[in-house]
């Protein structure tokens, strides 16, 4: 079976601090890889997706940058953290099953202070 | 812009009643439809998806979509307090890996 783990659990971060959160999969081979942040009071909105590895989709224009370096690891990155990029970060994948429903990890807390 | 909206609640249901959920979206060119389940705290949880019009069940959920109104709906039979919840409504395009645009939750509560 496919598990999804992110890392770190929470995170309190100062402003203009750099960031990094990871996340691997396991159990599937070509996963597709996407990024989302739930803000207090907000939807999840989707951040990043990739199909393949070194392969990046950007959907909202931001400090944050993604990075695959391997096929199951997915990477969000800040240089420098702002007070807007609070929230939950959460990490899902799916594979080509007809709809490709996607499945997400446990999230990440991040506060910027 | 695509568009989800859910009514935020709290939809408040006695327990053994049946649980009814709502979204409508914008883009008539939606073609998959997921419904997540959120703890307080947790991440969401995939209990339902749905790609063609009518009803599809499972256990005590049935998930409802109407393509032609742009509506779909989640039915939570025998509500348990377990039930209780912050339950997104997603939509895809459907035949690719794009990411979901999610509506902002019904906070669902089901009172013992």
């Amino acid at each position: 079976s496919q598990t999804i783990h992110q890392w770190p659990a929470t995170l309190v971060q100062p402003v203009g601090s750099p960031l990094s959160l990871e996340c691997t999969v396991e159990g599937t081979s070509n996963p597709n890889l996407y990024w989302y942040r739930q803000a207090a009071g907000r939807g999840l909105q989707l951040l990043f997706y990739s199909v393949g590895i070194g392969q990046i989709s950007s959907e909202v224009p931001q400090n944050l940058s993604a990075s695959r370096p391997q096929d199951r690891q997915f990477i969000l990155s800040s240089k420098k953290l702002l007070l807007s990029d609070s929230g939950f970060y959460l990490c899902a994948w799916s594979v080509d099953r007809g709809l490709y429903e996607q499945y997400f990890g446990p999230g990440t807390r991040l506060t910027v202070t | 812009q695509k568009e989800v909206e859910q009514n935020s609640g709290p939809l408040s249901v006695p327990e053994g009643a049946i649980a009814s959920l709502n979204c409508t979206y914008s883009d008539r060119g939606s073609q998959s439809f997921f419904w997540y389940r959120q703890y307080s705290g947790k991440s969401p949880e995939l209990i339902m998806f749905i790609y063609s019009n009518g009803d599809k069940e499972d256990g005590r959920f049935t998930a409802q979509l109407n393509k032609a109104s742009q509506y779909v709906s989640l039915l939570i039979r025998d509500s348990q307090p377990s039930d209780s919840a912050t339950y997104l409504c997603a939509l895809g395009e459907g035949g690719g890996a794009d990411g979901l645009t999610f509506g902002k939750g019904t906070h669902l509560i089901i009172q013992p």
